[in-house]
């Protein structure tokens, strides 16, 4: 079982719909991380907290909001999304952003706009 | 974004068979990372490399962290039907820093 926990598993929504993807870890990690997969590619990054402030946004459109109310949990605020959005959203956390600090994964959530 | 070279793309084997795949780069890492994807989940950590040369078991799994810190590879022995998936390696100078190979499919025929 993951350690790091991600809910919905999965979502459905229309692209004039606001919800939000939640992540949860208990580790005691202090960097955690949102990544995008689409079906068949390796994950890739689109943000990164680090002791609860973001550090790394990359170029991810607006209509992505990330939110961390706390060491332990990490929000995704969606917004005005797209069909081309739809994807594996994958949470993930570290102990530090030390290069010795490999990254847990959660089992995602399965978005899909429609 | 960036990614590394993994090969095989995919494999076709039987049970029992050993495997072998490996990542290179044209970049030095500080770290190498082996997961593993199954469908619908999120991937696994199997092993992770600190040190140049490293070679490190995780039951069946054997990695390696190449001398040039360019490159790790990763063999399974005996393999059984549970070995099905995606394996990603990954490529870390810092946490934020993580770089994905492309991956390779392992479909085990029993």
């Amino acid at each position: 079982d993951t350690e790091v926990t991600q809910t919905p598993k999965h979502l459905v929504m229309g692209m004039t719909n606001k919800k939000s993807l939640k992540c949860e870890q208990h580790m005691g990690h202090r960097a955690m991380y949102w990544y995008k997969q689409k079906a068949k590619k390796p994950p890739e990054l689109m943000f990164v907290y680090s002791y609860e402030k973001l550090s790394i946004n990359e170029s991810v459109p607006s209509r992505f909001s990330p939110e961390c109310p706390n060491s332990s949990l990490l929000n995704l605020h969606l917004h005005a999304l797209q069909p081309e959005d739809s994807a594996l959203y994958l949470c993930a956390s570290s102990l530090t952003q030390a290069y010795n600090s490999p990254l847990h994964f959660g089992n995602g959530t399965r978005l899909t706009v429609t | 974004g960036q990614q590394l070279n993994q090969s095989p793309q995919s494999m076709f084997i039987q049970e029992g068979e050993d495997v072998s795949m490996n990542c290179t780069s044209s970049s030095i890492f500080n770290t190498w990372l082996w997961y593993k994807q199954d469908p619908g989940e999120g991937p696994v950590l199997l092993i992770a490399l600190y040190k140049a040369g490293e070679l490190t078991s995780n039951g069946r799994l054997t990695a390696q962290f190449g001398i040039t810190r360019k490159d790790s590879f990763l063999n399974i022995s005996a393999s059984i039907p549970s070995d099905v998936g995606i394996y990603f390696c990954a490529g870390q100078l810092r946490a934020d820093k993580l770089i994905f190979g492309t991956g390779t499919r392992l479909q085990v025929f029993p």
